[in-house]
């Protein structure tokens, strides 16, 4: 089974909306990682944040994670009709990067 | 544009057959990772080389098996294919050797394997 799921499976917004995509997983982890995947593309890195961060921030993209809850969130302020692709969170299980079933999301102009 | 290639872009073959499929990593990067996205499977990792060796193993059949080459460059070959192994293949790089999912992993574009 996937170490990390993501919730919702998908989302669908207007432009200009925020999006808020959430990661669970189920054991403890060193670090975890955020990916888009525009269709059937190759994914493409986001952001990292570490076990001991508690917040992050990118331009737009804004990740919280809660190891007590084993859960992490990626916010998409402002979101733009470009931002329509897939995200995935990954995160290190053993020595392996294990990604979820990750959310895809519309953004409609 | 990640700075890794792959090759071939799609390929269509029947069941029983063999492929191989390529990847260059990024100029300096030591690790290569193999991945397959299916969309009942979700993205799965197969197996990851460092500088050459086997570093990690993960849902990776029997029927497929890979090696990294002393240029960095690395194959991935599948066998005996079966209709459920169409999907996309991906390779990602990263820099080191990437315990403990601290490293970024830069992806290709991916092969799109169709199995008839």
């Amino acid at each position: 089974s996937q170490q990390g799921e993501e919730d919702p499976q998908a989302l669908s917004i207007q432009e200009g909306e925020n999006a808020t995509m959430n990661c669970s997983y189920k054991t403890s982890i060193n670090n975890l990682q955020w990916y888009r995947q525009n269709s059937g593309r190759g994914l493409v890195h986001l952001i990292l944040i570490r076990s001991n961060e508690r917040e992050k921030h990118s331009g737009r993209l804004r990740v919280t994670l809660d190891t007590s809850k084993k859960s992490s969130s990626l916010l998409i302020t402002a979101s733009r009709a470009a931002d329509t692709a897939s995200y995935f969170c990954a995160t290190d299980y053993g020595n392996k990067l294990v990604f979820g079933a990750g959310t895809i999301l519309r953004v409609k102009s | 544009d990640s700075g890794v290639t792959q090759t071939p872009k799609h390929l269509i073959t029947a069941t029983g057959q063999r492929v191989t499929l390529r990847c260059s990593p990024r100029s300096g990067d030591l690790s290569v990772y193999w991945y397959q996205q299916s969309l009942d499977q979700g993205l799965q990792f197969l197996i990851q080389y460092y500088n050459g060796e086997e570093r990690a193993k993960g849902n990776i059949l029997e029927r497929f098996s890979a090696q990294q080459f002393p240029d960095l460059h690395s194959e991935l070959n599948l066998s005996s294919l079966e209709l459920g192994d169409s999907a996309l293949y991906f390779c990602a790089s990263s820099e080191r050797e990437g315990s403990r999912g601290r490293e970024t992993q830069y992806f290709g574009p991916g092969t799109r394997l169709l199995v008839l």
